[in-house]
């Protein structure tokens, strides 16, 4: 089983669509929870990070996380086609991040 | 504020052939570097990190190596490339332990 899995879609919603992306993880002990946007040809840019269970929100992105079920959540208010990126989530603990594949995203007008 | 700059952005080498990837940072001291591979579906995998001038931690075995003669300078080597060698390198940095700042990326060719 793999560490951090994320679907890799891609996934392609119309403009104004509210967009959820996922992420499992397996160990119990990681602590941090990060998301980030990548458009293509790149480097990933950090989008939102969390440290605990619950909701973040930062303007139209809000991270969830649920330590109980290991699962954690980015969800798109409003999506515009400028989100279309691949959207990566990261978890760690101590000294390490651990990457998913990544979501292609596709947001059409 | 702090940048990070990472060249070339894309390269094209022969098998056996040697390599170099130069990556910087300014803005900040004593970062943590970091460089790591992506390769299609199978995303962001770490290869070397730093915390400190000459501190080099490998996360996997490997045809590459890492080295940070500054503290703001972090090196990819090779001294003979593989076909399997071919990916998207990135850079990044730290300060806190977690939150890293990518560079723009190399991408990598081996032919």
């Amino acid at each position: 089983q793999k560490e951090v899995e994320q679907d890799p879609g891609p996934l392609s919603v119309p403009e104004g669509a509210i967009v959820s992306l996922n992420c499992t993880y397996s160990n119990s002990a990681f602590q941090y929870f990060m998301w980030y946007r990548q458009y293509s040809r790149k480097g990933p840019e950090l989008l939102m990070y969390t440290y605990s269970s619950g909701n973040k929100e930062d303007g139209r992105f809000t991270a969830q996380v649920d330590k109980s079920s290991k699962y954690i959540s980015l969800f798109i208010r409003d999506s515009q086609p400028s989100d279309s990126a691949t959207y990566l989530c990261a978890i760690g603990e101590t000294d390490k991040l651990i990457f998913g594949t990544g979501t292609r995203l596709q947001v059409f007008p | 504020s702090q940048t990070i700059h990472q060249w070339p952005a894309t390269l094209v080498q022969p098998v056996g052939s040697p390599l170099s990837l130069e990556c910087t940072v300014e803005g900040t001291s004593n970062p943590n570097l970091y460089w790591y591979r992506q390769a299609a579906g199978r995303g962001l995998q770490l290869l070397f990190y730093s915390v400190g001038i000459g501190q080099i931690s490998s996360e996997v075995p490997q045809n590459l190596s890492a080295s940070r003669p500054q503290d703001r300078q972090f090196i990819l080597s090779s001294k003979k490339l593989l076909l399997s060698d071919s990916g998207f390198y990135l850079c990044a940095w730290s300060r806190q332990v977690l939150e890293a700042f990518f560079g723009q990326g190399t991408r990598l060719t081996v032919v």
